[in-house]
C-alpha cells in the first residue's frame, strides 16, 4: 500500500522559532509537493519538487524553503516561524506523468505559532 | 489561466438523500479529473478519476462523477448519502502539458444531517 508519512500529527512552536516539516514517500515517486491549508482557501502550494535537490515555487513561498536531499525526503523550513503560518500543513507526491499526475497525501500536519 | 471552480462552499443534506456537488474548469484539449475527499483532521485520500475512456467514473464509497467535456464539468454524485459521508470534498484538474502539478478548487464541505 502506497504511503505518505508526515513526522508530526500536531506541532506547537513560538515566534521566530525554526521549524522543520518532514515528508517521507515509499513510492518512489519523483515528485513532491507542500501545501498549506486554511479554511476558506483550499491547498495552497507552497513548493515542489521534481527530483533531488530540485525545486520550484509554488503559489505562496514567502516565509519558506524546502530541502530534498534523498528522493523520498521533502522537508519543510519555516526559517523564521510567525503567527501568520499557524496552519495545516499537507505533503503529498506523484509519480511523473503517471495516472494523470494522481497525488497521494500524508495525513498532515496542523502547526500553531504561539 | 487554468482554473477549478467548486461551485457551492457548503453543501447540507439530510441522510439518505442524493447530492450532487459540482466542479467545472477552465477549458482545455485535454485534461485528467480527479475527486478527493478529505475527513476532519486527515489528510486526503482518492475518491475517484478520470483519465480516458467512460464519461462516467465509479468510485469508493457509492460516488460517481461524470465528465462533460461540452460543459467542462465533473460533478460529484451520490444517490444516498450517510453521516459518515460528512467531510470536505475537492475537485482537481491536471492539464496536459503540465506533467506535475494539479489545479485545485477551493473545496465543498459536505454537512450530512440526521
Amino acid at each position: 500500500d502506497v504511503k505518505v508519512t508526515q513526522s508530526s500529527r500536531y506541532l506547537v512552536k513560538r515566534t521566530g522559532e525554526k521549524v522543520f516539516l518532514e515528508c517521507v514517500q515509499d513510492m518512489d515517486h519523483e515528485n513532491m509537493f507542500w501545501y498549506r491549508q486554511d479554511p476558506g482557501l483550499g491547498l495552497r502550494l507552497i513548493y515542489f519538487s521534481y527530483d533531488v535537490k530540485m525545486k520550484e515555487k509554488g503559489d505562496i513561498p514567502e516565509g519558506y524553503s524546502v530541502s530534498r536531499e534523498k528522493k523520498e525526503r521533502f522537508s519543510l523550513i519555516l526559517e523564521s516561524a510567525s503567527t501568520n503560518q499557524t496552519s495545516m500543513y499537507l505533503c503529498a507526491s506523484s509519480a511523473y506523468g503517471g495516472q494523470g499526475n494522481e497525488q497521494f497525501f500524508g495525513p498532515g500536519t496542523r502547526l500553531t505559532v504561539l | 489561466a487554468q482554473s477549478v471552480t467548486q461551485l457551492d462552499s457548503q453543501v447540507p443534506v439530510f441522510e439518505e438523500a442524493p447530492v450532487e456537488l459540482r466542479c467545472n474548469y477552465s477549458s482545455s484539449v485535454s485534461v485528467y479529473l480527479f475527486w478527493y475527499v478529505q475527513y476532519p483532521n486527515q489528510g486526503l485520500q482518492l475518491l475517484l478519476k478520470y483519465l480516458s475512456g467512460s464519461t462516467l467514473v465509479k468510485g469508493i464509497n457509492g460516488f460517481e462523477a461524470e465528465f462533460n467535456k461540452s460543459q467542462t464539468s465533473f460533478h460529484l454524485r451520490k444517490p444516498s448519502v450517510h453521516i459518515s459521508d460528512t467531510a470536505e470534498y475537492f475537485c482537481a484538474v491536471s492539464y496536459a502539458g503540465n506533467n506535475r502539478k494539479l489545479i485545485w478548487g477551493l473545496g465543498t464541505s459536505l454537512a450530512v444531517n440526521p
